[in-house]
């Protein structure tokens, strides 16, 4: 199996700051990377594939880049909306795996 | 727009089979070509790929389940199922259908449905 680990696992942050969430992949995966964000109580929220293709309605503030072994998500300038845990998905093979997650709290 | 629903019991005695049904409304299950998915989220902990069904009616499941699980379609009530088998504690989630496109990006997903396996 293809292992995802997230780094941080916890993240505290302000209104206004710039956060990037890394995943780094056991093997390469290419770009076939997706993040999503998750609320409490709320189902998974696909935010961007490909690695680095931000999903309709999604807001510009975030963007993902790398391929290979190595990713991030970055928000840009971070709003209230966007305290919430983070993961990403590998693609590329069989079981589909996901990072452990990154958990993004108010400071 | 489409949408996912989960539907099944809640409590679940261990032993027994755990059998979910998904819903979709706002296209059809039988057109397209996507990965109709079961996803499961132990409490405070991450996500479980458990497997999937394509359009084709061909799955894959996650080799740690693989010997419990079986996914199914019912393209004439736009439904699909999960069933595991021989549970335990261990299995007691939220577990979520989910529509995979492009792949196996998951664009769309219920709402999950909380399964405690418990006697």
């Amino acid at each position: 199996d293809i292992q995802l680990t997230q780094s941080p696992s916890f993240l505290s942050a302000s209104v206004g700051d710039r956060v990037t969430i890394t995943c780094r992949a056991s093997q390469g995966i290419s770009s076939y990377l997706a993040w999503y964000q998750q609320k409490p109580g709320k189902a998974p929220k696909l935010l961007i594939s490909a690695a680095s293709a931000l999903q309709s309605g999604v807001p510009s503030r975030f963007s993902g880049s790398g391929s290979g072994t190595e990713f991030t998500l970055t928000i840009a300038s971070l709003q209230p909306e966007d305290f919430a845990a983070y993961y990403c998905q590998q693609l590329i093979t069989y079981p589909i795996t996901f990072g452990q997650g990154t958990r993004l709290e108010i400071k | 727009q489409v949408q996912l629903q989960e539907s099944g019991p809640g409590l679940v005695k261990p032993s027994q089979t755990l059998s979910l049904t998904c819903t979709v409304s706002g296209g059809s299950i039988s057109s397209g070509s996507y990965y109709w998915s079961w996803i499961r989220q132990p409490a405070g902990k991450g996500l479980d790929w458990i497997g999937h069904i394509d359009t084709s009616g061909s799955t894959n499941y996650n080799p740690s389940l693989k010997s419990r699980v079986t996914i199914s379609l019912d393209t004439s009530k736009n439904q699909f199922s999960l069933k595991l088998s021989s549970v335990t504690a261990a299995d007691t989630a939220v577990y979520y259908c989910a529509r995979g496109s492009r792949g196996t990006y998951y664009d769309s997903w219920g709402q999950g449905t909380l399964v405690t396996v418990s006697s």
